[in-house]
């Protein structure tokens, strides 16, 4: 267990539909990045943010928003769905913003019908 | 362009073998982090292992060592004494900073373990 939580674990929702992915890091990380897992497109960076503020920017759709709370836990907002967002979808988070390990959840797969 | 580059989409391996999985990357970069993740079958991401461009000696983690050849541009990842468990997909990846940092990723390389 990683201690990087993702909820839900599976999602399923039509085309056009918005859908909210969240990620709770492990305690005390700062960091937590997003990333998608398809198969045409492999491992995609999306967003990092360090203790609430947007870090880097990676292959994210304007689509697709993300942010983090207060609390460190983040968000991933997917709106206007397509057939092509499915795809497995991982939260990782970090210490530091410089910390090269990033501990990853057991991600979100989300199924666009 | 930024690039990462696993030539072998699949690999075999005997148990208890050493095993060197293949990790090329480009940029121009004088500043970046090499990583290797491991995927299992079960979907979950695992790091391994980093090496930062300015490390002047090679990673290592346990049984995975980096194999880091700057003037090539490769970062190849060495499992030694392979274990059934380590059947798993294998990312190399690559940090720069370019005002933000960035992330890409390798195609990945599938590794079978062979009993």
């Amino acid at each position: 267990d990683s201690g990087v939580t993702q909820t839900p674990k599976h999602l399923i929702t039509a085309t056009g539909q918005r859908v909210t992915l969240r990620c709770s890091p492990r305690s005390g990380d700062l960091s937590v990045y997003w990333y998608q897992q398809s198969l045409d497109q492999g491992l995609q960076f999306l967003i990092h943010y360090y203790n609430g503020e947007e870090r880097a920017k990676g292959n994210i759709l304007e689509r697709f928003s993300a942010q983090q709370f207060p609390d460190l836990h983040s968000e991933l907002n997917l709106s206007s769905l397509e057939l092509g967002d499915s795809a497995l979808y991982f939260c990782a988070s970090s210490p530091t913003g410089r910390a090269p390990e990033a501990f990853f959840g057991q991600g979100t797969r989300l199924t666009v019908v | 362009a930024q690039k990462i580059t696993q030539t072998q989409p699949g690999m075999f391996v005997q148990e208890k073998e050493a095993v060197t999985l293949d990790c090329t990357y480009d940029t121009s970069d004088q500043s970046y982090g090499l990583f290797w993740y491991k995927q299992p079958s079960s979907g979950e991401m695992i790091f391994l292992i980093y090496q930062g461009s300015y490390d002047e000696q090679n990673a290592t983690e346990g049984r995975y060592s980096l194999n880091f050849q700057k003037a090539r541009k490769s970062a190849n990842l060495v499992i030694s004494a392979s274990q059934l468990g380590d059947s798993a997909m294998y990312f190399c990846a690559m940090r720069e900073y370019l005002g933000t940092y960035k992330y890409i990723f390798g195609t990945g390389t599938r590794l079978k373990v062979l009993a």
